[in-house]
């Protein structure tokens, strides 16, 4: 298995502008995360999925955020109009429910100018 | 409410000495506690958890649930344990983590 893939790798894109990150999660995993990475902050979670159905999005910052994921294999999270201090490294992330090991992608790098 | 709390965002020691880095949690439920490291612009990978009391890359961490800590050590450190390490805590199922200390070994 090729692991959590995430696309875009790196993308810069102006404020105002809307952003969408993709995530193919691991085949077979049915929790799927969504994780936030800055300096000041360090990892936040923003939500998170079992069985393709949001259970947590607490950590959404606001409604400018919107995660989705309409199948097994494919999430999305989008960020509506972009502002500058969104800019950081968004995670995607994938288990078994009944596992304890998540596997990481290797992250979107968001620049909002 | 599930919270993670590294204390030191960095930590510097030289080549050799022993390394902690400190992890302290708050949960009400049975906790199962983690470390993950990111070396320089790769994604994260699972170090060890606390259930399986592992040793990896020379790494320990004793869940001591008298001081909610989980704290890693280890005790030679090495230039490329140079990294930010995250302790993250389980819950259910969500997966909380603390602010990272990236440390750094000097030569």
């Amino acid at each position: 298995d090729a692991g959590v893939i995430q696309s875009p790798r790196h993308e810069v894109t102006e404020m105002g502008q809307e952003v969408t990150l993709r995530c193919k999660p691991i085949s077979g995993h049915n929790s799927l995360f969504w994780y936030r990475q800055t300096m000041m902050r360090g990892l936040e979670l923003l939500i998170y999925f079992n069985n393709n159905v949001p259970i947590d999005d607490s950590g959404m910052p606001e409604d400018r955020f919107s995660a989705k994921m309409p199948n097994a294999s494919f999430s999305t999270l989008k960020i509506q109009p972009s502002e500058p201090r969104d800019s950081a490294v968004y995670f995607c992330a994938s288990s078994l429910s009944s596992g304890n090991t998540i596997y990481f992608g290797e992250g979107s790098w968001l620049t909002v100018v | 409410a599930q919270r993670v709390t590294q204390p030191e965002k960095l930590l510097s020691v030289f080549k050799g000495a022993p390394v902690e880095l400190k992890c302290n949690y708050s949960y009400s439920g049975s906790p199962e506690l983690f470390w993950y490291v990111q070396y320089s612009r790769q994604r994260l990978q699972l170090l060890l958890r606390h259930i399986s009391r592992e040793s990896i890359k020379g790494f320990t961490a004793d869940l001591n649930k008298g001081e909610t800590s989980f704290h890693l050590k280890k005790p030679f450190a090495q230039e490329e344990d140079s990294a930010m390490y995250y302790c993250a805590l389980k819950g259910a199922q969500k997966l909380v983590f603390g602010q990272g200390t990236r440390l750094t070994i000097n030569p």
